[in-house]
């Protein structure tokens, strides 16, 4: 059973970068058989995709967040990360680590709360 | 961008009852589409994908259906823990994938 499970700080400062990891067990983040990606959720509202990784290295972002963000993935450690730079209050969420294998997001972490404030 | 409209925001049910969630997308996307269900501080679990592919352990009381820009998650017969908050979400034109703004399905 896959497992995931994200770590980062949890207060980060306005204009900085906000830097988490997915933590991938029970899977290799190499396998062909999934796809790895981060959606975040703002407190009390819905689900907004930020990116995912595929199989085959190629990495695809949410336009509105294309600029600011990066994704890579660390085959070592079989993790995922996530930077976010020039954060705002605006990009305060919980952010989860999924995954899946034909479109929908199957398999997900707990979740983190980060918040951005001085 | 797709954008998926869910409708009612908030629908009361009472337990046993059937309740119907609706998912509207801005433009065709064929069978791609996946519900999930939200519990408070827990993450989305996916309940539907295909429109109606019940996902591994997922009780029958749960079901899609579906097609092109219309959808409907069914719970037949509510159990306690079924009142949550229910998403939609379209794979078939990425990026990005997108959401809708979710179903609050509470006790009526």
């Amino acid at each position: 059973q896959l497992q995931l499970q994200e770590s980062g700080p949890g207060l980060v400062k306005p204009s900085e970068t906000l830097s988490l990891t997915c933590s991938i067990s029970g899977g290799s983040i190499s396998s062909t058989n999934y796809y790895w990606g981060w959606i975040r959720q703002p407190p009390g509202k819905g689900l907004e995709w930020i990116g995912s990784v595929y199989y085959n290295g190629n990495t695809y972002y949410n336009p509105s967040l294309k600029s600011r963000v990066t994704m890579s993935e660390d085959t070592s450690k079989n993790q995922l990360s996530l930077n976010l730079r020039s954060v705002t209050a605006a990009d305060t969420a919980v952010y989860y680590c999924s995954s899946g294998f034909i479109g929908s997001f199957d398999y997900w972490g707990q979740g983190t709360l980060v918040t951005v404030s001085s | 961008e797709i954008v998926m409209t869910q409708s009612p925001a908030t629908l009361s049910v009472s337990p046993g009852e059937r309740a119907t969630l609706s998912c509207r997308a801005s433009q065709s996307v064929g069978s791609n589409l996946a519900w999930y269900q939200q519990n408070p501080g827990q993450a989305p679990r996916v309940l539907i994908y295909g429109a109606s592919t019940r996902a591994t352990g997922i009780p029958a009381r749960f079901s899609g259906s579906g097609s092109g820009t219309e959808f409907t998650l069914t719970i037949s017969s509510l159990q306690s823990e079924d009142f949550a908050v229910y998403y939609c979400q379209q794979y078939n034109n990425w990026p990005p994938y997108t959401f809708g703004q979710g179903t609050k399905l509470e006790i009526k």
